[in-house]
């Protein structure tokens, strides 16, 4: 059974940088694309980038473009999404997901609030 | 960007009636449209992919439909477990996937 479960909560401050995990069990990470989704209180999923688990290649929304960095450790069999620079506007539910293609996003992990405060 | 609009945003409806959410793109994306179901505090779960296909484990009273601008998701017979927000995304042109602002279906 395919499952992704992501790190704990997180309070950072302005300016901080937050990295989330995902680890990937009951599949091989190896053929997946892991995709990062956020969701501000009240608003939609909003695509951050994804990265694919089998070369490392990775694109991103422009959006978030030089703040974002996803990254995979292949032997945890876990995915990171590093966010720089943050701002209040950043804190939301940041979910993990992953497809066998870059077009759907078949499995969900359970998200990770960040809070953003100072 | 692909801009993604569903209507109604909001949604009212009882035990039992059919239900249908539009969703329309800013341009031809073909049937690169998945619809995805959401609870509250929960990740989103996908439904239905390349506008039509559903997904193992899905109640067929579920459905998609359309290509190129215009999409409809179908619930023929409302269960309670169908309260929830849906939403659509494209994927047709990518990056960035983008995602409809949702539709939250209410009891009645």
């Amino acid at each position: 059974q395919v499952q992704l479960v992501q790190s704990g909560a997180e309070v950072k401050k302005p300016g901080a940088s937050v990295k989330v995990s995902c680890k990937a069990s009951g599949y091989s990470l190896r053929t997946y694309v892991i995709h990062w989704v956020r969701q501000a209180p009240g608003q939609r999923l909003e695509w951050m980038g994804w990265l694919s688990a089998a070369n490392g290649n990775t694109r991103y929304s422009q959006k978030f473009q030089g703040r974002v960095t996803i990254t995979r450790d292949t032997s945890a069999s876990t995915a990171y999404m590093d966010l720089s620079s943050l701002g209040s506007e950043d804190t939301a539910v940041y979910y993990c997901a992953s497809g066998t293609t870059v077009t759907t996003l078949d499995h969900w992990g359970q998200g990770t609030l960040v809070t953003v405060a100072s | 960007d692909i801009q993604m609009t569903q209507s109604p945003s909001s949604l009212s409806a009882s035990v039992g009636v059919r239900v249908t959410i539009t969703c329309r793109a800013s341009q031809d994306i073909e049937n690169f449209l998945n619809w995805y179901q959401q609870k509250p505090g929960k990740a989103p779960r996908l439904l239905i992919s390349a506008a039509s296909s559903l997904q193992s484990g899905v109640p067929s009273r579920f459905s998609g439909s359309g290509s190129g601008t215009d999409f409809t998701l179908t619930i023929s017979s409302l269960q309670p477990e169908d309260f929830a927000t849906y939403y659509c995304q494209q994927s047709y042109s990518t990056p960035p996937i983008t995602f409809g602002q949702g539709t939250r279906l209410e009891i009645k």
